[in-house]
């Protein structure tokens, strides 16, 4: 069975500071998946990573990809208040295109001034 | 075109009670899924059609809940004899597979039941 492991599961942080959180997957995919959700709301894509090394970045926020370690990171540069949020990243583990998606448990951040 | 849209947004029931939700997707896109999130975890996969078909279902589905797009458009998920255990956020999403971009899921608001 597929696992999706995020790390940490809760991280507070200064503002101006950087940080990474680490989403590990067990089984093979190179389609993986970021959203955002603030209390109470549904899923804000952030990001989409379709191949090995695949890299993007969106204002203070970069994600990565590396198939091979299964493994890819969302990078916070000088975070901001406003990035106070729940983070997902999902693994597709459909064949041929969008399918199901399997989430880790998410990563709440909290960015003090 | 604004996006997935759910109805209701809020629900409580009594348990016992069938509740059933429905979902309006993106208009041109033939995928559609149905996520079930409990408090401080996230989405689960629940089933998910291509047009009218529904192509899987998940194991959490038991035999008290069914889902339907007859006519491959909105869908609908009910739940019947509801149970405490039921009370999540159902989340809808949908996506265009077999297009230029056929990978991205798009959420939509979701409906809260609340079983009580």
């Amino acid at each position: 069975e597929l696992k999706v492991e995020q790390n940490p599961l809760f991280l507070s942080m200064q503002e101006g500071k950087n940080y990474t959180i680490y989403c590990n997957y067990s089984t093979t995919s190179d389609r993986l998946y970021w959203y955002r959700q603030d209390p109470g709301k549904s899923l804000e894509s952030l990001f989409v990573l379709l191949s090995n090394g695949a890299v993007k970045q969106e204002g203070r926020l970069m994600a990565s990809l590396d198939t091979k370690a299964r493994l890819s990171t969302l990078h916070i540069t000088a975070a901001v208040h406003d990035l106070s949020a729940t983070y997902f990243c999902a693994v597709d583990i459909g064949q041929g295109g969008s399918e199901k998606l399997v989430f880790g448990k998410g990563t709440k951040l909290t960015v003090n001034p | 075109d604004t996006g997935v849209s759910q109805d209701p947004r809020h629900k409580i029931t009594k348990r016992g009670q069938n509740v059933t939700f429905r979902c309006d997707p993106i208009s041109e896109h033939n995928r559609l899924y149905w996520y079930r999130q409990t408090l401080g975890q996230g989405p689960e996969f629940l089933t998910y059609f291509q047009n009218e078909a529904q192509l899987e279902k998940s194991r959490l589905l038991s035999d008290r809940f069914s889902a339907e797009r007859p006519k491959g458009s909105f869908s609908t998920l009910e739940i019947q004899r509801t149970e405490q255990g039921d009370s999540a956020m159902y989340l809808c999403a949908s996506s265009l597979w077999g297009g230029t971009s056929s990978y991205e899921q798009y959420f939509g608001p979701g409906t809260r039941l609340t079983v009580t």
